[in-house]
């Protein structure tokens, strides 16, 4: 059980826009900024955006990323067969059992 | 360019210990830490924990205090990852990423290394 929720599964056909969102509690997002990861099939993970809303260079403005209170959301406009990955949201943790870093549980995005 | 290359995939039995070795280029290796991150097959992330490439600092996840010790070798910029006490359940793809402090993103990650535990 991942400490943030993810949705399993979203989709979205070719030029459509998509949102995947990322709930979290007070001791993470809340607190704390969040992170997104995209992970294509069979290779390493690749930040997608930083602190809540930034994109790394390189990274299409397509792209982009949002928080209110403890939830973040990513939105993927002008959908691409590219696009078909696993997408992370981490968040650093201050839990009083240990401070961390959390993630969610992924959403696995289809292009129809 | 900035590349983080891993040790190859490993094979052990229960009990056993396995040590990861993340090799780093294109940057300041004490500039950054490096996290250690695991994905079970067929599951999400695990963060495992984070070493500072200045110091030596390290910050364990709580569920593998004990098991887990996180070096680096600044000589030769490699950062190192030990496990043990191996469990089926540690069978996963180890990942390390850099990161410049313990709460900033991993910017760059190695390419994984497959460790499978069975007996």
């Amino acid at each position: 059980q991942s400490v943030l929720t993810q949705p399993p599964s979203a989709s979205g056909t070719p030029g459509q826009r998509v949102t995947i969102s990322c709930s979290g509690s007070s001791s993470n997002i809340g607190s704390n900024t969040v992170n997104w990861y995209q992970q294509l099939p069979g290779t390493a993970p690749k930040l997608l955006i930083y602190s809540n809303n930034q994109r790394p260079s390189g990274v299409p403005d397509r792209f982009s990323g949002s928080k209110s209170g403890t939830s973040a959301s990513l939105a993927i406009s002008g959908l691409q067969s590219e696009d078909e990955a696993d997408y992370y949201c981490a968040a650093w943790d201050d839990s009083l059992n240990g401070a961390h870093v959390v993630f969610g549980g992924g959403t696995k995005l289809t292009v129809l | 360019q900035v590349q983080l290359v891993q040790s190859g995939a490993e094979v052990k039995k229960p009990g056993a210990s396995v040590k990861v070795s993340c090799k780093a280029s294109g940057y300041t290796f004490t500039s950054y830490g490096i996290s250690w991150v695991r994905q079970a097959p067929g599951q999400g992330l695990e963060w495992m924990g984070w070493i500072s490439a200045y110091n030596g600092n390290t910050n364990y996840a709580q569920k593998l205090q004990g098991r887990v010790t996180m070096t680096t070798d600044t000589s030769t910029s490699t950062a190192y990852m030990e496990l043990r006490s191996l469990r089926s359940d540690d069978t996963a793809v180890y990942y390390c990423a850099r990161g410049r402090g313990v709460t900033t993103p991993f910017d760059y990650w190695g390419q994984g290394t497959l460790v499978t535990v069975s007996s």
